[in-house]
């Protein structure tokens, strides 16, 4: 069975400073993956997918970048994190579309809650 | 554009009453795709649900009843019988053919009061 993985599961960092977040698949192979992020109290709001290894589609544009250096393996950092990038990540993955269904649903990983002071 | 509208956005009842939650879509693809998330407390969404266009059939699942009407562009989902476990943020959500992207409705608080 398919497993997704997110660490931190919480991380308090101080303005200015670097994030990393991790992500990683287990049980599939050429998965879409996603990053989203809920700030309090509201909404999702899609910030990258990935549809392979090195392909990044941005939605938002903010100091926030992701990578896909493996295929079951999502990277979300920051080179300086501001006050409003405080929030739960969530990393998500669904079935690759190119050669399987048409559309399918997102499986989600347990979160990091990001607080920055 | 796709668009997913959740227009109650926060819910309280007392345990055992049923519930309904309202959703809304709108696209003009023929070929799309609908779904529920549950997220509790802890954060987590949990995949409740997918219906494709073409199946309208209302489907059951033990407590949790889902209506798909094409006409009125809704797909609500009915708890039966609520249960305290079931106070969660739930979502909505839309996705049209080979799109690799799910549009989320923001949302409906439900608070199931002991």
């Amino acid at each position: 069975s398919q497993t997704i993985h997110q660490w931190p599961a919480t991380l308090v960092q101080p303005v200015g400073s670097p994030l990393s977040l991790e992500c990683t698949v287990e049980g599939t192979s050429n998965p879409n993956l996603y990053w989203y992020r809920q700030a309090a109290g509201r909404g999702l709001q899609l910030l990258f997918y990935s549809v392979g290894i090195g392909q990044i589609s941005s939605e938002v544009p903010q100091n926030l970048s992701a990578s896909r250096p493996q295929d079951r393996q999502f990277i979300l950092s920051s080179k300086k994190l501001l006050l409003s990038d405080s929030g739960f990540y969530l990393c998500a993955w669904s079935v690759e579309m190119r050669s399987g269904p048409t559309s399918y649903e997102q499986y989600f990983g347990p979160g990091t809650r990001l607080t920055v002071t | 554009a796709q668009k997913v509208t959740q227009a109650q956005t926060e819910i309280s009842v007392v345990e055992k009453e049923d519930v309904t939650l309202d959703c809304v879509y709108e696209t003009r693809d023929t070929t799309y795709y609908l779904f529920w998330y549950k997220q509790p407390p802890s954060g987590e969404l949990v995949f409740l649900i997918r219906r494709n266009s073409f199946d309208e059939q209302n489907e059951i699942s033990g407590r949790y009843s889902w209506n798909f009407q094409k006409s009125t562009s809704s797909f609500n989902f009915t708890i039966t019988a609520s249960q305290v476990v079931d106070s969660a943020v739930y979502f909505c959500a839309l996705s049209v053919n080979r799109d690799d992207k799910i549009i989320f409705g923001k949302g409906t608080r439900l608070h199931i009061l002991p």
